[in-house]
């Protein structure tokens, strides 16, 4: 069975400084991840996706994440945060189960910007 | 514009009540699901469907129904509600549920059942 950790469910940084999100998967196979947001009261949107290509991945708004297999991870990083990075991002695993696509989701960070 | 719409976004009722939340895409997806959303829990996938006529249970699908007659609508049903149901529930879709395409939210339900 897949699973995601998330750790730290509450990061604060002040603006300007490194954003450092950490996700750590598990999948007996090669998995899809995604990294995604959610701001105050609205739907998830995505931020970036990882599909077996480049193992650094760019996404919007200035993040990007490493996939690293040896460590099962795929940590979000943005060098200078910004107020309206202030949300809650959630890693997400997609991988065979049963016959489809099972998609797992992380219990989320919330990212608090102070200025 | 591409979207994912969901009705109602607010609501209450009481236990027992039956209710339907409605969920449609505009963007010809084959893959829709349904997600509740609880403090400390992230999301858990209560069903899901792969195309028309073609469900299954996600995590969390007991107190749950669902039906895709049409490709663009999916709806939630709650038979008889109970207060361990309130949540904010989401309805994503994706081009195809083949893993690797994102997934696209609605803005989400929250529901409260007293």
């Amino acid at each position: 069975a897949q699973s995601v950790t998330q750790l730290g469910s509450h990061v604060s940084v002040s603006e300007g400084a490194l954003v450092l999100l950490r996700c750590n998967y598990s999948s007996s196979v090669p998995p899809y991840l995604f990294w995604y947001v959610q701001y105050p009261n609205q739907g998830l949107q995505l931020l970036l996706k990882y599909t077996s290509a480049a193992t650094l991945v760019k996404g919007i708004n200035g993040f990007e994440a490493e996939f690293k297999k040896s460590e099962t991870s795929f940590h979000l990083t943005k060098p200078s945060a910004h107020m309206s990075d202030a949300a809650e991002y959630f890693c997400a695993v997609s991988a065979p189960s049963g016959g489809y696509q099972k998609v797992t989701f992380g219990t989320g960070t919330k990212l608090q910007v102070i200025p | 514009e591409a979207q994912v719409t969901q009705n109602p976004r607010y609501l209450i009722t009481v236990t027992g009540k039956k209710l339907t939340v409605t969920c449609s895409q505009n963007m010809n997806h084959e893959y829709m699901s349904w997600y509740r959303q609880d403090p400390g829990l992230g999301l858990r996938q209560i069903y899901y469907s792969m195309n028309v006529e073609v469900t299954d249970k996600g995590d969390v699908p007991e107190g749950y129904k669902v039906s895709r007659k049409e490709k663009r609508n999916f709806p939630l049903i709650l038979e008889s509600p109970s207060p361990n149901q309130t949540s904010l529930y989401f309805c994503a879709s994706s081009l195809r549920g083949t893993g690797e395409y994102e997934q696209y939210f609605g803005p989400g339900t929250r529901l409260t059942v007293t």
